[in-house]
């Protein structure tokens, strides 16, 4: 079966450059959610989109947006990037507001 | 709020011995909760899930997980733990009516399998 696929796996920037993050839902998922996950630290919620409208938002800082594409694939923006955003990042999709399945993540380096 | 509890960090078990890993929940209204599984750098991966209906769930790789409304409580369990289910595992919650908004995760447990 189809699964939630990320781009890219790694990332490595410098500080305060900006870097995009691609998230390409299971087919025929509505709604797509993104967490950021600390080094050993739960999942934490950004953002979501339903049908390409913002539906949910947590702790995503000002400097983060995020949006969702008409084929309803989504991305993450992040800006002026800390040390502090080093993370595994997982996008997560569900359909009809039901179980969310997350993609394998991408994992974010800032020196 | 809703919020999840994970009171081990670690879960130490003999292969072949049954498997309890605990979570308890915080949450308005009816909740609906999951298990996931994390292996190193990888994503998590559903295991089961609790909606409504039988307070046993049984879930992907022999997995199952008992809710009990009473005790806020829904425990994930393995008759007889492998090897190869060594991983961090995360429950998680969402309230009732929110269907599209965010889990709120407890902080996992890593669960050693010995041989």
């Amino acid at each position: 079966a189809a699964g939630v696929i990320q781009s890219p796996r790694h990332l490595i920037k410098e500080k305060r450059e900006t870097a995009t993050l691609k998230c390409y839902p299971i087919p025929r998922h509505d709604t797509v959610y993104w967490y950021q996950q600390g080094p050993g630290q739960d999942p934490q919620f950004l953002i979501s989109f339903y049908e390409k409208m913002q539906s949910d938002k947590g702790s995503i800082p000002d400097r983060f947006s995020a949006q969702q594409f008409s084929d309803y694939h989504s991305e993450l923006n992040m800006s002026s990037l800390e040390l502090g955003d080093s993370a595994l990042y997982f996008c997560a999709s569900s359909r009809f507001g039901d179980t969310q399945y997350f993609g394998p993540g991408t994992r974010l380096t800032v020196l | 709020a809703q919020s999840v509890a994970q009171p081990e960090d670690q879960v130490n078990v003999a292969e072949g011995n049954p498997l309890t890993v605990k979570c308890t929940y915080s949450v308005s209204g009816n909740p609906y909760l999951f298990w996931y599984v994390q292996y190193p750098n990888r994503g998590l991966q559903f295991l089961l899930k609790y909606i409504t209906g039988d307070n046993l769930v049984k879930g992907s790789y022999g997995f199952e997980a008992e809710f009990n409304k009473s005790q806020t409580s829904f425990h994930l369990k393995k008759p007889s733990a492998l090897v190869s289910d060594s991983a961090l595992y995360f429950c998680a919650v969402r309230g009732e009516g929110t269907g599209r908004r965010a889990l709120t995760f407890g902080s996992g447990t890593r669960l050693q399998v010995q041989p």
